[in-house]
């Protein structure tokens, strides 16, 4: 079974530009999640979907980030403008319906902003 | 959200077993409690998890104190790939398809150092 896919798995930027990540659900996953991991710190949810519906955006920073999943299948999360402080890695999880179904993680995307 | 505390860090020697401790006084009777695993450069995989009864699977075993306010993951023979933070988190049992009450909150962990 293939996993969580997520691209790319690295990315450089200068603050102020905006980045886009992409991450692929494992199939038949109806829930997919985007966390942000800061160095040293766990994993922050950032935003939770149900097919294409967003579940839980409480902790997104809405004014910069935003997020869609438009068939309910893959996903993008984007970063407009990016600051200094978003420098972290990006993961992508998902599982079956049911949000206390085990979670699979993708490898994460490393950003670094200068 | 309930909370845990964990060790920041543990030393263990490669194939003896490794005992990691997590305190989560202020658990309810719906908090199952789960453990999750980050390999360097990886995203968090699960290991394990209970309610109420001692739990084995081929990764670990997870031991609950009668109390419920204290848990530990066992791993039974620690090999050099078991080296990893390992996260201890109480999760809300939810029926809710679709609903947020079941998400995973993350601490820090503890970072388990396996020397050869």
């Amino acid at each position: 079974e293939a996993g969580v896919a997520q691209s790319p798995r690295y990315k450089i930027i200068e603050k102020r530009q905006s980045v886009a990540f992409w991450c692929n659900p494992i199939s038949g996953h109806a829930t997919l999640y985007w966390y942000q991991q800061i160095l040293g710190q766990g994993p922050k949810l950032l935003i939770q979907f149900q097919n294409n519906g967003v579940v839980d955006d409480s902790q997104l920073p809405k004014d910069r980030f935003s997020a869609e999943r438009l068939k309910g299948v893959d996903s993008t999360l984007k970063i407009q403008p990016a600051k200094l402080e978003d420098s972290a890695v990006y993961l992508c999880a998902s599982n079956l319906a049911g949000s206390y179904n085990e979670q699979f993680f993708g490898p994460g995307t490393r950003l670094t902003v200068l | 959200d309930a909370k845990t505390t964990q060790p920041n860090s543990m030393e263990s020697n490669e194939e003896e077993p490794v005992h990691l401790p997590c305190n989560h006084s202020t658990i309810s009777g719906t908090d199952y409690i789960h453990w999750y695993r980050q390999l360097p450069s990886q995203g968090p995989e699960y290991v394990i998890h209970g309610l109420t009864s001692n739990v084995n699977n081929r990764m670990a075993s997870l031991a609950i104190a009668e109390d419920r306010k204290s848990s530990t993951l066992i791993l039974h023979r620690a090999t050099l790939r078991d080296a990893a933070v390992y996260y201890c988190i109480l999760r809300v049992a939810s029926i809710d398809y679709g609903g947020s009450q079941g998400n995973l909150i993350f601490g820090k962990g503890t970072k388990l150092s396996v020397k050869p």
